[in-house]
């Protein structure tokens, strides 16, 4: 079941911070954010795995909280190059049968401008 | 660093007519997956694979649509008659262990159906 992605889009200025959620329906499992640059495949930022889990690098960072089957990216201070269209993607499956696939949500276009 | 690789990149094809979009993985992995993203939209999962045999399918992936992994590096995704809504950007992606793990994307093809 696909993930709901808010904002769906957002600008900002350099040095500005911005969050970006990601909820379902379903029970999480895991949650995985990726970004996406126009005409580029999707590029792995992180993955959260355990409720509660928080994690980061550079000023970029992310946390899963289980009972409220959400996660939010945090992205502080942004760069130029933090443009680009944000992923979350959630375990699940579809057959029941024990495997699982990413399911993205629909994504967060994230403008940063001088 | 390893990456998968996807030829071609850009495929013109007429209504009706069989395309094979070609993927090599990282070597190590063993999850496969085939993702399609039409313009502007989101990343949509067509199919896993994981010991030689499909682990979950989409809606999407109906009877027009097979992959196969004929030998040890090649992971294929055939179309058997092209429509003019399968025109997209279709991602090959690699895993170490499933939905827990990472996903490595290729950089696509874009399959172009006229």
């Amino acid at each position: 079941q696909q993930p709901v992605q808010s904002p769906q889009a957002v600008i900002l200025r350099e040095g500005e911070d911005a969050v970006i959620n990601c909820s379902s329906s379903k029970a999480l499992y895991s949650v995985h954010w990726y970004r996406q640059k126009h005409g580029e495949a999707p590029v792995f930022l992180m993955i959260l795995l355990k409720g509660g889990e928080q994690k980061g690098h550079d000023k970029i960072s992310a946390s899963f909280n289980e009972k409220k089957q959400q996660s939010s990216l945090y992205l502080t201070a942004s760069q130029l190059s933090y443009s680009g269209t944000y992923f979350c993607g959630t375990a699940g499956s579809i057959s029941g049968a024990g495997s699982y696939q990413l399911t993205f949500g629909k994504g967060t276009k994230l403008s940063v401008i001088p | 660093e390893p990456e998968v690789t996807q030829t071609p990149s850009h495929q013109v094809t007429q209504m009706g007519q069989e395309v094979i979009l070609r993927c090599v993985p990282i070597s190590n992995h063993l999850y496969f997956y085939w993702y399609r993203q039409i313009l502007g939209q989101k990343v949509e999962f067509l199919v896993s694979f994981y010991n030689n045999e499909i682990s979950e399918k989409s809606e999407i992936f109906d009877d027009q649509f097979s992959v196969e992994r004929p030998d040890g590096s090649n992971f294929t995704l055939k179309i058997r008659s092209t429509k003019l809504e399968d025109s997209a950007m279709y991602f090959c992606a690699s895993a170490i262990q499933g939905a827990y793990s990472p996903l490595h994307f290729g950089n696509g093809t874009r399959l172009t159906v006229t």
